[in-house]
């Protein structure tokens, strides 16, 4: 069974661009979760994608964004990048049920020059 | 909003020797999660507590659920060098979403 998958691995972008992050979920998962991993810090929640819809976002500002495609995939879009959007972001996936376990994707390491 | 607290931040120790890092919660938590993510690596789920008091074991890593359910520890006996890597613990937050704590980093000497 294939894990979690995200693309690209790495992203270098300089300031003011826009960075697109993609992830695909374990099959037969429809929710899809992204955080952020600061360098040396926790993981922030950021979006929550539960068949096809918005369920929850975190305490990020609305240049962070995203969506879910019918096939359950999701991209994360972070608009107007600043300095400290450097970090790894974290895909997680999960069977949509309350309280379920999270799989994890490798990450996409963002690099804001 | 809910808060996952846990300490220590970071603990080094001698290789065999026993490992703990302790996880406490704002509010009262329907479960508690543990995950372990390796240098370079991503999180990956370790196991999942839902009753007041439950202790559950995976070969030297003992976690325990508290009676009130608001705090959780995981302990590693023994430790080996393959134990290195940061410790999380998470709750469900508002709308399902996991709310994770900062972590517990763990080196050990050999």
């Amino acid at each position: 069974e294939a894990g979690v998958t995200q693309s690209p691995t790495h992203l270098i972008k300089t300031r003011g661009q826009q960075a697109t992050l993609r992830c695909s979920p374990i099959s037969g998962h429809t929710s899809v979760y992204w955080y952020q991993q600061a360098l040396g810090l926790g993981l922030q929640f950021l979006l929550w994608y539960d068949e096809g819809e918005e369920r929850n976002r975190g305490n990020f500002p609305p240049r962070f964004s995203g969506r879910q495609f019918p096939n359950y995939s999701s991209e994360l879009n972070v608009n107007a990048l600043e300095l400290e959007d450097s970090a790894l972001y974290l895909c997680a996936s999960s069977r949509g049920a309350t309280n379920e376990k999270l799989f994890f994707g490798s990450g996409t390491q963002l690099s804001v020059l | 909003g809910q808060q996952v607290m846990q300490i220590p931040q970071y603990q080094h120790v001698q290789e065999g020797e026993d490992f703990t890092t302790y996880c406490n919660s704002s509010t009262t938590l329907s479960n508690i999660q543990w995950y372990k993510q390796r240098p370079g690596g991503h999180p990956v789920f370790l196991i999942q507590l839902v009753k007041s008091g439950e202790v559950k074991k995976q070969k030297r890593l003992t976690f325990q659920f508290g009676e009130a359910k608001k705090n959780s520890s995981l302990h590693i006996t023994a430790t080996q060098t393959t134990d290195v890597g940061t410790y999380f613990c998470a709750g469900p937050g508002w709308g399902n979403k996991l709310v994770f704590g900062a972590g517990t980093i763990l080196r050990v000497k050999s």
